[in-house]
């Protein structure tokens, strides 16, 4: 079936203007992440939405930042006046349960969407 | 707080060698462990995962045991192929969130 689907796969943008992310998980899924991968690194936690509710945020780095999910399924990251710092992969996850005391709980990632901020 | 240490690559070996690659966390609680791998061009995919101490996960001839003792989770194979060229992630889960936390990743090359 279908996976995670990321867009746009890449995205380039002048420093100072707003990008938005898409994220389609995976159909029925309830939960949906947003992580920050830097070049190098690891992903990081940015935001979690079990449904249309937004759960915790307390990775956004900023208020530039914001993720809506309005209709639980699709996700959009907005990242307002982009600065270089924001330029990373930006990955999707959504995991089929919501009962976060489930210890298999596992996540199915997206692609990815590369930001590069000129 | 919360957080995952990895080997730092790239770790290049012969093809039919044996892989380790070292992982340690830190938490509190009893989290649960995760080996996540990206192919080049792909997103992350689950290589397998251990919910509590001493169980062993495994998946594809890879294996890695919940070492609570030494707060481990070190991956290993016995004999790596050219097609297991990837990015190798350690994580952790802590039990009733849903929040992962992941190492920074090893790049792993395997020669023919």
């Amino acid at each position: 079936g279908a996976g995670v689907s990321q867009s746009p796969r890449y995205k380039v943008a002048k420093r100072g203007q707003d990008v938005a992310l898409r994220c389609d998980p995976i159909s029925g899924h309830v939960s949906l992440f947003w992580y920050q991968q830097a070049l190098g690194q690891g992903p990081e936690f940015l935001t979690y939405f079990q449904n249309e509710a937004q759960l915790d945020k307390s990775g956004l780095p900023s208020d530039r930042f914001f993720a809506e999910r309005p209709e639980g399924s699709v996700s959009t990251l907005k990242i307002q006046r982009t600065q270089q710092e924001d330029s990373a992969v930006y990955l999707c996850a959504s995991s089929a349960t919501g009962t976060s005391g489930k210890p298999s709980y596992e996540q199915y990632f997206g692609p990815g969407t590369r930001l590069t901020v000129t | 707080g919360n957080s995952v240490t990895q080997m730092e690559g790239p770790v290049t070996l012969s093809e039919e060698a044996f892989l380790t690659i070292n992982c340690t966390y830190t938490a509190t609680g009893y989290p649960s462990l995760f080996w996540y791998v990206q192919y080049p061009g792909e997103g992350l995919q689950l290589l397998l995962k251990a919910t509590k101490a001493d169980d062993k996960g495994s998946n594809k001839g890879f294996e890695a045991t919940y070492r609570k003792e030494t707060t481990s989770f070190h991956l290993e194979k016995g004999s790596v192929q050219v097609s297991d060229s990837a990015v190798y992630f350690c994580a952790l889960r802590k039990y009733n969130f849903n929040k992962f936390y992941f190492g920074s990743g090893t790049k792993l090359n395997v020669k023919p």
